[in-house]
């Protein structure tokens, strides 16, 4: 099992740029989360989805949309980067047993 | 509006020395508080979970505590070696309808010198 997977590992866009943050789960779970994890920040949800074919807003979600593709695949979109949203960006998944999150490796990304 | 505060911010201690980390908390409605370990470029890694019902736990050097009265837990971790080096982060989740909302803390980044 991979766990959770996330590409790209890095990226730097200039502002005004677009990019699709791809991310996968190989372990049949139904909820799946963005993330961004600033410093001096706790991690701040951007959106989720409870299963498939839904998605909900979370605490930060302006700038960014979301698409839950199929059970596996969760992908996080910037339609129009902004020096703002500069962050490490992380992707969970949910098991059964209490909520227990399952982290990817995250995607440091950088908007010049 | 749900919170979750940590204290130190940072901490610094000697390998083989203890060390408690704090988590306070307003989150309502209670579901379950987990310690998540996050080492410098990884995402975080579960440690330990606990109930409503529960006080203690443990995970190896890993002991949680929670006082659900006053809304506080704490991490200790026993004889610390360099790889506990990272950041401990509280997160507190609410039950609402189906979903467990998170709500996660700051984080207390740990350094362990030899």
């Amino acid at each position: 099992n991979a766990g959770v997977t996330q590409t790209p590992k890095f990226q730097v866009l200039k502002t005004g740029q677009s990019m699709t943050l791809q991310c996968a789960q190989d372990m049949n779970h139904n909820s799946m989360y963005w993330y961004r994890q600033d410093p001096g920040m706790g991690l701040r949800l951007i959106y989720y989805s409870a299963s498939e074919g839904t998605t909900d807003k979370g605490e930060v979600p302006n700038g960014y949309n979301v698409s839950r593709l199929n059970k596996r695949e969760f992908s996080l979109r910037l339609e129009s980067a902004a020096p703002s949203q500069t962050s490490v960006y992380f992707c969970a998944s949910r098991g059964d047993s209490y909520n227990e999150q399952f982290f990817g490796p995250g995607t440091r990304l950088t908007v010049l | 509006k749900n919170q979750v505060e940590q204290s130190p911010q940072s901490l610094i201690i000697l390998e083989g020395k203890n060390c408690t980390l704090q988590c306070n908390y307003t989150v309502s409605p209670f579901s379950n508080l987990r310690w998540y370990k996050q080492d410098t470029g990884r995402g975080p890694v579960s440690l330990t979970i606990m109930t409503f019902s529960e006080n203690t736990k443990s995970n190896g050097r890993y002991t949680a505590t929670l006082d659900a009265d006053t809304k506080q837990s704490s991490l200790h971790i026993t004889a610390s070696q360099l790889s506990d080096s990272a950041s401990y982060i509280c997160v507190v989740s609410a039950r609402s309808g189906g979903s467990y909302i998170p709500t996660f803390g700051r984080g207390t980044s740990l350094i362990v010198h030899p």
